[in-house]
């Protein structure tokens, strides 16, 4: 079975500065990671996915992250935040063998507060 | 296309009544899931369907009863419910491509349980 821990439970910044979400995950196979965005009182949006190949993976308004498989992290990054990411951020893990995509394990969310 | 569409968005339930939480998908995904979502617990998974007719349990299924007779659509079945089961619920669909796979989410269903 796969965990996934974020290690922040809130994280509070400036607008224009820069943040780092942090996620780690244990599994005993290889995996595929996720992260989600989930403004107030709306569904999850996939910021971005990491399958296979290049370890940084750039996704949607501005988000990356690395894959570091020897310390087990997927840390989600952007250089300069705005007042709209404010909004919870859910890292997600799954297995790669037999389609396990619907068995995503999901962490317990970090809260992003951008604030002027 | 309209994506994962959930109803009814808000419901208000008593203990010990029934319902149904209706979701559908309009991109012949084979995969459908269903996730609940409670404070600092993350979303977990209660049961998951890989094809019409194919479904199956996952993390939390307890309470829970779900159906797959079309490939679009995936309700979920509160059969007699607690307040434990107050809750937000999310239905998501998985496109496979290659040797990847990502789940598309719906908007949610809020549900109380007097």
């Amino acid at each position: 079975a796969q965990s996934v821990t974020q290690l922040d439970s809130q994280v509070p910044v400036f607008e224009e500065a820069p943040v780092e979400l942090r996620c780690n995950y244990s599994s005993s196979v290889s995996v595929y990671l996720f992260w989600y965005v989930q403004y107030p009182n709306q569904g999850l949006q996939l910021l971005l996915k990491y399958l296979s190949g290049s370890t940084l993976v750039k996704g949607i308004n501005g988000f990356e992250a690395e894959f570091n498989k020897s310390q087990t992290s997927f840390h989600l990054r952007k250089p300069s935040v705005h007042i709209s990411d404010t909004a919870e951020y859910f890292c997600a893990v799954t297995r790669t063998l037999t389609g396990g995509g619907n068995k995503l394990t999901f962490g317990t969310g970090t809260q992003l507060k951008v604030e002027l | 296309n309209a994506g994962v569409t959930q109803t009814p968005k808000f419901q208000v339930l008593k203990t010990g009544q029934s319902m149904t939480l209706q979701c559908a998908q309009d991109m012949n995904h084979e995969y459908m899931s269903w996730y609940r979502q409670d404070p600092g617990m993350g979303l977990r998974l209660i049961h998951y369907s890989v094809g019409a007719g194919i479904t199956d349990q996952g993390e939390v299924p307890n309470g829970y009863n779900v159906s797959r007779s079309t490939t679009e659509d995936f309700p979920l079945r509160l059969l007699s419910a607690a307040p434990s089961q107050t809750s937000v619920y999310f239905c998501a669909s998985t496109y496979r491509e290659g040797e990847g796979e990502t789940q598309y989410f719906g908007p949610g269903t809020r549900l109380l349980v007097l």
